[in-house]
């Protein structure tokens, strides 16, 4: 167990619709991390958040988007939602960011179908 | 420049054998390069990683082989186990105000034979 957490586990939902993904970091991890986990794109990093602010972007939709609250957990929120995005989504966190040598620990992820 | 490449894509080994991933890079920025290792239905775990001035790594049957010069580093599985049988990814970061996001190989499946 990693300490991060991910709800929910699974989410079935229809073209078009919009959804709420959440992450609650590991005791003292200022920093979160997203990721998307498809076949045919592999791990690919969209968004990173730190102490609530912005920090870096991926390879992240217009229709994706995300922040960090103050007691740190982070929300991803994908909208207008397309087969496409069927994917299991991945959040990471670590103690720093700014550093490469922080380690990144991830939760179990949400697998999303899309329907 | 910003891709990690990583071969092979599956690799079968016999129980006892050594399993050899192996992953090149071409961002010379890249200092932080772990290794994850992930089951079906889990998130990627943390296994290994290394620093670039440092050429070899080992914890316990795990050893990583860092070639700068060549931008090239490998994960070596000794004495691989049926339950290594797993999918291992190689990333990459940068440091920076931007730093740390992890880039990704594209994964090896390991499969263990008894």
């Amino acid at each position: 167990d990693s300490g991060v957490t991910q709800t929910p586990k699974h989410l079935i939902t229809a073209t078009g619709q919009r959804v709420t993904l959440r992450c609650s970091p590991r005791s003292g991890d200022l920093s979160v991390y997203w990721y998307q986990q498809s076949l045919d794109q592999g791990l690919q990093f969209l968004i990173q958040y730190y102490n609530g602010e912005e920090r870096a972007k991926g390879n992240i939709l217009e229709r994706f988007s995300a922040q960090q609250f103050p007691d740190l957990h982070s929300e991803l929120n994908l909208s207008s939602l397309e087969l496409g995005d069927s994917a299991l989504y991945f959040c990471a966190s670590s103690e720093r960011a700014g550093s490469s040598y922080n380690e990144q620990f991830f939760g179990p992820g949400t697998r999303l179908t899309v329907l | 420049q910003q891709q990690v490449k990583q071969s092979p894509q599956s690799l079968i080994v016999q129980k006892g054998g050594i399993s050899i991933i192996n992953c090149a890079y071409e961002n010379t920025a890249f200092d932080y390069f772990p290794w994850y290792q992930q089951f079906p239905g889990k998130g990627p775990a943390l296994l290994i990683a290394i620093r670039p001035d440092v050429s070899e790594k080992k914890e316990g049957r795990f050893t990583i082989s860092f070639n700068k010069s060549a931008k090239q580093f490998s994960l070596h599985i000794m004495d691989s186990q049926p339950g290594d049988s797993a999918t291992y990814f190689c990333a990459a970061s940068t440091p920076g105000y931007q730093g740390g996001k992890l880039i990704f190989g594209q994964g090896t499946e390991l499969s263990v034979k008894p």
